[in-house]
């Protein structure tokens, strides 16, 4: 069965790079259509989609955060990665990497999220 | 970017009432998605492609909509349909979530 997980720091100090990991199993990467996507939400709040990486290596980013975001993956094809640069209180937040198929405009399975807390 | 608007933002329902979610878009869409997410949990896909049930949503549940407009209804209320609803589009980048609604039971 498909599952995903993200890890991350739990803790920075603003302006630091965050780094948080998706792993997941039940399927690959390297399979045709195959996306990862990664989405906060804030503490009471909805839900914001950051970034996308597709089976093919291509990289999608929201304009709005496109400068502070790198996304990428390993070569196993079971890990994504994601870094925002320069972080801030406003990037605290629980981050959630979720499947996509490509010919579908929607996630079909969520990771169960990690906490970011952004405090100096 | 297309901005959804949910409503109402918060509502309490008894067991066995209808209730209808909705969910406006900025501009016309081509889908809606719909989410469940309860306390402390990620959210789990629960309406597709406007209408679509996901995998193990009860028949009570259903989608509908066009264009601008779209909705989330459920025929009979249960305790455990108490969660918070977000809508989801992309038709145009970026994909956006709506700003959920809260949904009680009374």
């Amino acid at each position: 069965q498909v599952t995903l997980k993200e890890s991350g720091p739990g803790m920075l100090q603003p302006s630091k790079t965050l780094s948080l990991t998706c792993s997941f199993s039940g399927f690959s990467l390297s399979t045709s259509g195959m996306v990862v996507s990664w989405i906060r939400q804030p503490s009471g709040k909805s839900l914001e989609w950051l970034a996308a990486i597709d089976w093919d290596g291509d990289k999608y980013y929201n304009p709005s955060l496109k400068s502070r975001l790198t996304v990428s993956k390993d070569t196993s094809n079971t890990q994504v990665f994601l870094k925002i640069t320069s972080v801030d209180i406003a990037d605290t937040a629980t981050y959630y990497c979720a499947r996509r198929r490509a010919a579908d405009w929607y996630f079909d399975f969520w990771g169960p999220g990690t906490m970011v807390t952004v405090s100096s | 970017e297309i901005v959804l608007t949910q409503s109402p933002t918060t509502m309490a329902a008894s067991p066995g009432e209808k209730v209808t979610l909705t969910c406006r878009a900025s501009s016309s869409v081509s889908y809606m998605h719909w989410y469940q997410q309860k306390s402390g949990a990620s959210p789990k896909l629960w309406i597709y492609d406007t209408s679509n049930r996901a995998s193990g949503v009860p028949n009570r549940f259903s989608g509908s909509g066009s264009g601008t407009s779209y909705s989330l209804t459920i025929s009979s209320m249960e305790t455990e349909d108490a969660a918070t609803y977000y809508c989801q589009q992309w038709s145009s980048n970026p994909l956006t979530f709506g700003s959920g609604t809260k949904l009680e039971i009374k």
